[in-house]
């Protein structure tokens, strides 16, 4: 059964600093690894989507890695601001049928200004 | 032009009631999703649904259908609903690249 762990659970930050989000996965069969950012009472934003034959994925000021053999992806924000403040979450899909994601349970980031 | 949309958007009902939440996706996709986030903010699935074949998380009550009255619509059916059913559900839909959309959520409280 698949699991994702998002660390750490919350971050806060002064705005500018680069920062990293981690999350891992236990089984690295999968289809691909997609990271969202959740504002609060809202709901998910798309934000890189990192196929299984890829290593990253690049949007803006944002970076996401992939590692499926150590099954492991990071997202990377640079110079942050307050605006990045959100849950951000990453989801895997399996190679099986469904296209049912895992989620992680989130990173909370607040960007103080 | 919302991709993904859902009604209504607060839902407040008693202990027992049936209710129904509605799901649109004006994107073409073939696959439609429903999640529970619950009040510890984690997002687990519920239903895969792409016209021929419905797959069904085994933690799901039965209390829980999803009903598609045609490739754009997928409707969360809730029967005599329990407490522990309070939550935000989502609605999702999935391009041909696995990349999923989600609509706004619904805030169910059941009291």
């Amino acid at each position: 059964k698949q699991e994702v762990t998002q660390i750490p659970a919350a971050l806060s930050v002064p705005e500018g600093e680069n920062l990293v989000l981690n999350c891992s996965f236990t089984d690295s069969a999968i289809y691909n690894l997609q990271w969202f950012r959740q504002d609060p009472g809202k709901g998910l934003t798309s934000l890189l989507l990192i196929q299984s034959s890829q290593r990253e994925q690049t949007s803006g000021r944002l970076n996401a890695s992939l590692d499926k053999s150590s099954g492991r992806s990071t997202l990377y924000i640079a110079a942050s601001q307050p605006g990045d403040s959100a849950t951000y979450l990453c989801a895997v899909r399996p190679n099986n049928a469904g296209n049912m994601l895992t989620f992680g349970g989130g990173t909370r980031l607040m960007v103080k200004p | 032009d919302t991709a993904v949309s859902q009604t209504p958007k607060y839902l407040v009902t008693q202990m027992g009631n049936d209710k129904s939440i509605k799901c649109e996706q004006n994107l073409g996709h073939d696959t439609m999703y429903w999640y529970k986030q619950d009040s510890k903010k984690f997002l687990k699935i519920m239903f895969s649904y792409n016209n021929k074949e419905l797959i069904i998380n085994e933690t799901v009550p039965n209390r829980f259908s999803p009903k598609s009255p045609d490739k754009a619509h997928l409707n969360l059916h809730i029967n005599s609903l329990e407490l522990g059913d309070s939550a935000v559900y989502f609605c999702a839909s999935n391009t041909g690249r696995g990349e999923q959309y989600f609509g706004p959520g619904t805030r169910l409280t059941v009291t």
